[in-house]
Formats: structure tokens, sequence, C-alpha cells
């Protein structure tokens, strides 16, 4: 079946990079996609990324998917501590999204 | 405009009760879905209603847990005899339902449930 693994955890200064990294096995994926969640709040659509592309940027964040590997990051630049949160991987399946367990960044002063 | 609305916010019940927890969904979203969120697991999908078309039960844990989307709109997730192990964060969202792009979930801020 569908399944998608991310790391649970990631820890960076302020103004570094963050590269969250995340795999899927669904090959017929569609979209893929990143939600952030803040303490207490649902989850905030950040980006996606169709599966014909490799690279998507917005902003201060940029998607590489590497269809091939079935790999997909989230790279924040100058990450700030209100970036401090759990950022979801999801895959698009037939009707449903599935997503990973979440990586938790916190982002340090 | 007006995002997905949950209500209640939180929920406190007694092992046994049974619970409703409400979504209303953004105007002019066919699709509608459940997911359920426990402590230190990711997104468990629920159910998801399209439109008109009967809905995809086959994330319902248990027939303890149903669901009913009235007029193609506001949707109530019932979960009787309550159970400890059901405290989690029930999130729900909604999306056009037509096409890739337009698919893209929109999601409340959920309703966090505790059975004591």
């Amino acid at each position: 079946g569908e399944d998608v693994e991310q790391s649970l955890f990631l820890s960076v200064r302020e103004g570094d990079s963050s590269v969250i990294n995340c795999t899927y096995t669904d090959s017929s994926s569609t979209y893929l996609y990143w939600y952030k969640q803040e303490p207490g709040a649902g989850l905030q659509l950040l980006t996606y990324i169709f599966s014909n592309m490799d690279m998507k940027q917005d902003q201060r964040l940029t998607v590489l998917l590497n269809k091939k590997d079935k790999h997909l990051s989230l790279r924040i630049a100058d990450t700030q501590t209100g970036d401090s949160a759990i950022y979801f991987c999801a895959e698009r399946g037939d009707s449903t999204l599935t997503f990973g367990k979440g990586t938790m960044l916190l982002v340090s002063p | 405009g007006a995002g997905v609305s949950q209500s209640p916010s939180n929920k406190v019940t007694e092992k046994g009760k049974d619970v409703e927890l409400r979504c209303d969904p953004i105007s002019g979203h066919t699709a509608l879905y459940w997911y359920r969120q426990s402590l230190g697991q990711g997104l468990e999908f629920l159910i998801y209603f399209q439109g008109n078309s009967a809905p995809d039960k086959s994330g319902l844990p248990s027939d303890r847990f149903s669901a009913e989307r009235t007029g193609g709109s506001v949707s109530t997730l019932t979960i009787q005899r309550t159970q400890q192990e059901d405290s989690a964060v029930y999130l729900c969202a909604s999306s056009f339902g037509q096409g890739a792009k337009r698919d893209t979930q929109y999601f409340g801020p959920g309703t966090r449930l505790t059975v004591l």
C-alpha cells in the first residue's frame, strides 16, 4: 500500500537553511504536498508540486522532487523561529492524501 | 473567504458516551474529508465525501464510527460508545474535488477529543 516516511526531528539555528526530507512509495502519485502544523492548530498548506516537475520555488520555500527515487524535499531558506512547527509530507492517491508522520522543526535563536 | 470550521474545538467525554463532531467546509467545495491525528502518529484517513456519490468509508476503524453529510455541505462525524483509544484530534478538510490542482485540501483547526 501507500507509505510516506519522514525523519521525525530537525533542529537548526535561526538564519540557517532547513531541509526536510520525505520518501513515498506510490509511483502513480500525481501531486505531492507539504503542510505545516503549528501547536494547537490545523494543517496549513505550504506548497505542492506536480509529479512531472523537478523543482518548485515559492519565496523562501524550495521543493525538490526526484521521481525516480521517490524522494521529496522541502528547503526553507533563512529559517526563522516562526518556522518552528511540524511539517507533513503527503502524496495524493486516488481520492485521499497519505501523510507521513511529520517532521518537527525546532529553530533556535 | 471563510476557511473550514469545526466544532467543538475541544470535547471531553466519558467512556461509553456518544459524541458528534461537526465540520463546515469551504463554500463551493464538493469534497469533504475526515482524518484522525493521534499523539505521535501521522494523519489517519477516516472517510471521504464527494458530491452526491457514496462516501469512501474505507478508513473508519470500527462500526462505532459513522459520518454523514447533509445537503452536500456540513458534515457530522459520530463516535458511539467512545473508548479511551478514540482520544485524538479529529481534522476535517475540504477541496473542490475536481481535477488534480483543484483537489488541494484545506484543513480546519480540528476537534480535540478526550475520552476519560
